[in-house]
Order: structure tokens, then sequence, then C-alpha cells
């Protein structure tokens, strides 16, 4: 069965830091992968998704994440955090041919002035 | 619409009353998904629908909770003699059916407060 767990429900930078926000997944093959973001009072939307071509994702708001497979790891960063990051960030992963997705329980992330 | 249409978008009811919720897919999107968000919680998966196949009902809670598909667009989550603990917010996803992808397209949800 696949899971997703996210290390870290809140994280705190200061503007114009690193962001890093960190996923792990649990599966037997390698699945798709992806980041979703939920701003305050909003639904979620896609952020980045990794499907088994580049490695390295580039997404939305210059946000980018790596897909290592020896670490069955899939990183969420940003070289600058701005303002108006701050949100709650979910990692997610599906089986190729699978219908559902699961999960992370989610990571809040503050951007300090 | 454009995106994942929701509603109610807020629902207050008393314990033991029955509640509709309603979500109206993206057109032509043939997947669709019910999430239910507690508070401080990640994204616990409830119900699946793809086309004309049976749904994956795995992830309902208990017999309480059922939800329909009509014609293949519109669907209805349903919450019989509701408790306390089904208070949440309940996401609706839809996409198109795509072996590659299958990103999910998010409402903006339905707050239910069972009191």
């Amino acid at each position: 069965a696949q899971s997703v767990t996210q290390l870290g429900s809140h994280v705190s930078v200061s503007e114009g830091a690193l962001v890093l926000l960190r996923c792990n997944y649990s599966s037997s093959v390698p699945p798709y992968l992806f980041w979703y973001v939920q701003y305050p009072n909003q639904g979620l939307q896609l952020l980045l998704k990794y499907t088994s071509a580049a490695t390295l994702v580039k997404g939305i708001n210059g946000f980018e994440a790596e897909f290592k497979k020896s670490e069955t790891s899939f990183h969420l960063t940003k070289p600058s955090a701005h303002m108006s990051d701050a949100a709650e960030y979910f990692c997610a992963v599906r089986m190729a041919n699978a219908g559902k997705s699961t999960f992370g329980d989610g990571t809040t992330l503050t951007v300090k002035p | 619409g454009a995106g994942v249409s929701q509603s109610p978008s807020n629902k207050v009811t008393e314990k033991g009353k029955d509640v509709e919720l309603r979500c109206d897919p993206i057109s032509g999107h043939t997947a669709l998904y019910w999430y239910r968000q507690s508070l401080g919680q990640g994204l616990e998966f409830l119900i699946y629908f793809q086309g004309n196949s049976a749904p994956d009902k795995s992830g309902l809670p208990s017999d309480r909770f059922s939800a329909e598909r009509t014609g293949g667009s519109v669907s209805t989550l349903t919450i019989q003699r509701t408790q306390q603990e089904d208070s949440a917010v309940y996401l609706c996803a839809s996409s198109y059916w795509d072996r590659n992808t299958g990103e999910l397209f998010f409402g903006e949800g339905s707050r239910l407060t069972v009191l």
C-alpha cells in the first residue's frame, strides 16, 4: 500500500530564506508524486508533479522538487521565501493506473518578515 | 463552470440529523473524489468514482456515509445521523482520467459543523 510522510507539521522561515518541506513516500514501485498548496480559506491547487519524466520538477511560484528514488523522497524547495508563500502544503502519491491519491498530513509554512 | 463547485459552503446541523453535500465537477472530468479534512489533519480519502465503474468506497468511515454520482457528473455525499466527530471540511475533487498524471482539481470545500 502506498503512504506519504511529511516531516514537520509546521515550518517557519524568514522572508528571503530557503524553504525546504520534506516528503517521503512508501510504495513498491515508483509512483506519481504531487505537491499541492492550500492558501487560507481556499481549496487545494496543484503546485507541481512528478510523472517519471525529469527527476527535477519545476512548479509555480518558484517552487521545485526533486524525485530521489534511492531515498524515496520528493522534497519541496524554494530558494527565497516570500510572505505570500505562507500556506499549507500537501504531498500526495498515486500509483500508475490507480484511482485514488494518498495525501500526507500537511505542513504549514509560516514566513516571518 | 470553470472549476469544481461545492455546496453548501457552510453547514451547521444538530447531532442526529442527515446532511447532503453536493459537488459539481469540471465538465469533461471522468473521475470524482471525496476527501475529508479535519482540523489539523491531512486529507482522508472517502470515495472515488471513475466513469461507469463501481466506485471505490474503501475510505468511507461508517455505513452512515454514502455517495452517489448521477449521470457521470454531479455527486452527492450523504451523512446520516450525524455525529460531532463528523465535523470537518469535505472536499470534492475531479480529474480527467489520465494514466500519466491524474492530478486533482479541488473545490473550496463544504465545512460541516455538527452541534
